[in-house]
C-alpha cells in the first residue's frame, strides 16, 4: 500500500515544543522526508532521515524514526509564528523509481 | 539564481481549453516530476522523467502528456481542461541516485 497519514491540525503556543506524527506503510521505503509548505508558496525540504537510522538532530527539529511501528515524528523545538505552515511527511517508495508518497500535511498555527 | 523554476505562476482559463505549463532546472539533475496539489492540500505524483524517458506515469487522464525536450525541462500539456484539474502542480527534480528532490514554486491553475 502507498498511505501516509499525518493529524490535519496542530496549535501550540510560540516558545513551545511542537510535535508533528507521520504514519507510512511502506516498509521498504529507504529515506523520509519533511517539507514545509508556508501559505501560497512551494515546498521546502526541512530535513530527511535513512531508514536504518533511529534519529536526527539538526538545529531546531529533531526526526524521530521507529521503523518497526512504521512512525516518523518532527520535533520543533522553541517553536515561532514564523513556523506556522503545512509540514508534510513523506516517504520514498522502495520501488524501482524515486517517487515520493506525501502525507496528508499538518497545519501547524502557532498562537503568540 | 532559482534551482527549480514554472512558468507561468499562475493560469486562469475556461474549460474545455488547452494549456501548457513548463518547468526548468538548472541543478544539472537527471530526474524531473510532475505532482499534483489538490483544493484538500493532498500530493500526488503524476509523471517522473529520467534522461528524457517517462518512468513514472501514475494513474493519470490521457488529457495530460509530459514532455521533456532535454533534462533541464519538463512540461506539462493539459488538453481539453475540466473543472476538477484546477489544483497547484508541482515541478521537481532530483539526480536519480541521490535521496533529495527539490520542488518549485508551483503553478497554480483555476479552470472556470
Amino acid at each position: 500500500g502507498e498511505d501516509v497519514e499525518q493529524s490535519l491540525f496542530l496549535s501550540v503556543r510560540e516558545g513551545d515544543s511542537s510535535v508533528i506524527n507521520c504514519t507510512y506503510t511502506d516498509s521498504s521505503s529507504t529515506y523520509l522526508y519533511w517539507y514545509k509548505q508556508e501559505p501560497g508558496a512551494g515546498l521546502q525540504l526541512l530535513t530527511y532521515i535513512f531508514s536504518n537510522m533511529d534519529m536526527k538532530q539538526d538545529q531546531r527539529l529533531t526526526v524521530l524514526l521507529n521503523k518497526k511501528d512504521k512512525h516518523l515524528s518532527l520535533r520543533i523545538a522553541d517553536t515561532q509564528t514564523g513556523d506556522s505552515a503545512i509540514y508534510f511527511c513523506a516517504e520514498k517508495y522502495g520501488g524501482a523509481t524515486n517517487k515520493l508518497i506525501f502525507g496528508t500535511g499538518t497545519l501547524l498555527a502557532v498562537q503568540p | 539564481d532559482t534551482a527549480v523554476s514554472q512558468t507561468p505562476k499562475y493560469l486562469v482559463t475556461q474549460m474545455g481549453n488547452d494549456k501548457s505549463i513548463k518547468c526548468e532546472q538548472n541543478l544539472g539533475h537527471d530526474t524531473m516530476y510532475w505532482y499534483k496539489q489538490d483544493s484538500k492540500k493532498f500530493l500526488k505524483i503524476m509523471f517522473s522523467y529520467n534522461n528524457k524517458e517517462l518512468i513514472i506515469n501514475e494513474t493519470v487522464p490521457n488529457r495530460f502528456s509530459p514532455k521533456s525536450p532535454d533534462k533541464a525541462h519538463l512540461n506539462l500539456h493539459i488538453n481539453s481542461l475540466e473543472l476538477g484539474d484546477s489544483a497547484v502542480y508541482f515541478c521537481a527534480s532530483s539526480q536519480f541516485t541521490e535521496e533529495t528532490q527539490y520542488f518549485g514554486p508551483g503553478t497554480r491553475l483555476l479552470v472556470l
